[in-house]
Parts: C-alpha cells; structure tokens; sequence
C-alpha cells in the first residue's frame, strides 16, 4: 500500500535556526513522484517541488533544499536560516498512477512548524 | 490569471440539507479531483475526473457525488450532510492525468455541519 509518513506533527524553532521536515514513504510502484506542498495560515496550498523516482540529486532552491534518499525511502526538507514566513503547515505527498491512467497524489499527515521571532 | 476557484469558501450548514460545493479552472486541464483535509490525517482523495463524463472514486467517496458535465466545471455534492463530513474540502486539477503533473489546488472550502 502507498503510505507517506511525517512523524514530526509540530516543530517550533527560532528564527535563524536551520529546521529539517522528515518525510518517509512506502510504495511498490517503480515511478511515483514526490512532492512537497506548504499551507500557510491563509489556508491555500502552495506547490514547493515536484522529484520524480530516478531522480535522485539533491535540490536547492534559495534557503530551501530536499534530500530523496531511495534506500531510506526519504524525501526531507531543509529549511536554512528559518524565517517567521515560514511558518506554516507542510505536506509532502507521493503521487502514483492509478487504474485507468488516473493519478492520485497520498499525503502525509503534515507537519506544522512555527518560527519564532 | 490561471486559477481554481471554489464556492463558497466558508459554509456553515445543518444535518440532512442538501448543498454543492462549485469549482471551476481556466486553465483548460482534464484532470480534476476533491480532497478533504483532517487535523492528523492529511487530504485524503474524495473523488476524480478523468475528463468530462469521466469520474471516479477516491478513497473516501461515501456521502458525497459529483458530476462533469463541462470540463472546466467539478462540482461536489453532499446529498444528505452528516457532521463527519466538517472538514476542509480542496479543489484540484492538472493538465493531464499523468503521476508527475503538478496538481494545481483551489483556496479551499470550510464546511461545518452542525
């Protein structure tokens, strides 16, 4: 069964600090794609990256940057030098092709993280 | 400007009322789903769409329906609201049905049923 698992209900931490969001998933397929999703107070859901399975480098993006580690079934989150607009709720989400060609994307319960100034 | 809209955006409703929750895309995609979203539990696949005519279910389909007769246009119907069905309730579609397409969400819907 597809399962995407984010032990981390809640994470505070200064501002400034480096946070790291775990992510661990389970699946049998071959390609799946992996996603991470930020939900900010306002409710929206905002797509963060998108790392499909034979993909397997690193990515930065400013002071944001994910780890896909195949072996561990992980896709973690890194949060440099954390800001209070980082606070939010994030989900990641593993996305798999269903009968018919139809996608589906499984989301982890979400980790909410508040910065404090 | 390319967008999922949803409404309304907040509903407060009472047990057993009929309603319908709309949502529509610009962006021509044939690929449209709903998600609930539940403290602990994440969203979880309502319902999807293939494309018009074309619908199935999620993971938790009991208690709702849903129709598209337009492919810009999703909507989901709760034919007799019961009080586990408060929730937070997502709109989305994407270009094509593909496992690596980027699902674009709608704001959301707050749904109280009392």
């Amino acid at each position: 069964a597809q399962k995407v698992t984010q032990a981390q209900t809640e994470i505070s931490v200064v501002e400034k600090e480096d946070v790291t969001l775990d992510c661990v998933y389970e699946t049998r397929d071959t390609t799946y794609y992996l996603f991470w999703y930020k939900q900010p107070p306002s409710g929206e859901l905002v797509f963060l990256i998108r790392r499909n399975s034979f993909d397997e480098q690193n990515e930065i993006s400013g002071r944001y940057s994910w780890n896909f580690q195949k072996s561990t079934s992980s896709f973690n989150f890194t949060i440099t030098a954390s800001q209070v607009v980082d606070s939010a709720v994030y989900f990641c989400a593993l996305s798999r092709l269903i009968i018919q060609g139809a996608q589906k994307l499984v989301f982890g319960q979400g980790t909410r993280l508040t910065i404090n100034p | 400007e390319a967008q999922v809209t949803q409404n309304p955006r907040y509903l407060i409703t009472v047990t057993g009322k009929k309603l319908t929750v709309t949502c529509s895309q610009n962006m021509n995609h044939e690929y449209m789903s709903w998600y609930r979203q539940d403290p602990g539990l994440g969203l979880r696949q309502i319902y999807y769409s293939m494309n018009v005519e074309v619908t199935d279910k999620g993971d938790v389909p009991e208690g709702y329906k849903v129709s598209r007769k337009e492919k810009r246009n999703f909507p989901l119907i709760l034919e007799s609201p019961s009080p586990n069905q408060t929730s937070l309730y997502f709109c989305a579609s994407s270009l094509i049905a593909g496992a690596g397409n980027e699902q674009f969400f709608g704001p959301g819907t707050r749904l109280t049923v009392l």
